[in-house]
């Protein structure tokens, strides 16, 4: 079993749609957790960490279910550039900070 | 910029030959952290950094792959006799530590390699 699971997608979505990507790890000692962003051909750029509370920046809205070891992301009201494969990211506990990389989820918003 | 650097940006060398990617990270991190990334795949961890010392090393793929870092600053990764299925961008990242659960990873552009 993968460290970090996710759905790969695509998912298309029209623009002003709302759409959720869910992700799973499998060490419960997982301490830090992140959503990070990858568009096309380029680096990968933190979009934001998750906290056990849930976080909303803007338009984004994560969660963690540290019992489930589950994460998610919502995005409301998509943009075209929203479009990019969105990664799950999971720092285990002793790890030197080392993250953890889910192989991603593609969104692609259409007009 | 005051980003994390890496070079060359492409390179494309013959099977069997040796070739080193190199990494400069944001002055001032202490964490710096190789991966790898194959087409249409995820982030595969090959090593992590905390100054010069490598405490994880457990994602080189075989001993033709080694790395070093000086000065707690530039990191230059080395791959002996390549292989095709070497071919894929490796990914250079820094963060500042210690240790802190929320700091981010600053990213590099790459190194597209390509063995032929």
């Amino acid at each position: 079993r993968k460290e970090v699971e996710q759905d790969p997608g695509p998912f298309n979505v029209p623009e002003g749609a709302t759409v959720a990507f869910n992700c799973t790890y499998s060490n419960s000692a997982s301490q830090s957790f992140f959503w990070y962003r990858q568009d096309c051909r380029k680096e990968p750029k933190l979009l934001m960490s998750v906290y056990s509370s849930g976080n909303e920046d803007g338009r984004f809205t994560a969660q963690l279910n540290r019992a489930s070891q589950y994460i998610s992301l919502l995005i409301r009201d998509s943009k075209l550039s929203d479009s990019a494969t969105y990664l799950c990211v999971v720092v285990p506990i002793g790890g030197y900070n080392k993250l953890i990389f889910g192989a991603g989820t593609r969104l692609a918003v259409h007009p | 910029g005051a980003g994390v650097s890496q070079s060359p940006s492409n390179k494309v060398t013959e099977k069997g030959k040796d070739v080193e990617l190199r990494c400069d990270p944001i002055s001032g991190h202490t964490a710096l952290y190789w991966y790898r990334q194959s087409l249409g795949q995820g982030l595969e961890f090959l090593i992590y950094f905390q100054g010069n010392s490598a405490p994880d090393k457990s994602g080189l793929p075989s001993d033709r792959f080694s790395a070093e870092r000086t000065g707690g600053s530039v990191s230059t990764l080395t791959i002996q006799r390549t292989q095709q299925e070497d071919s894929a961008v490796y990914l250079c990242a820094s963060s500042v530590f210690p240790g802190q659960a929320n700091t981010e990873a600053f990213f590099g552009q790459g190194t597209r390699l390509t063995v032929v």
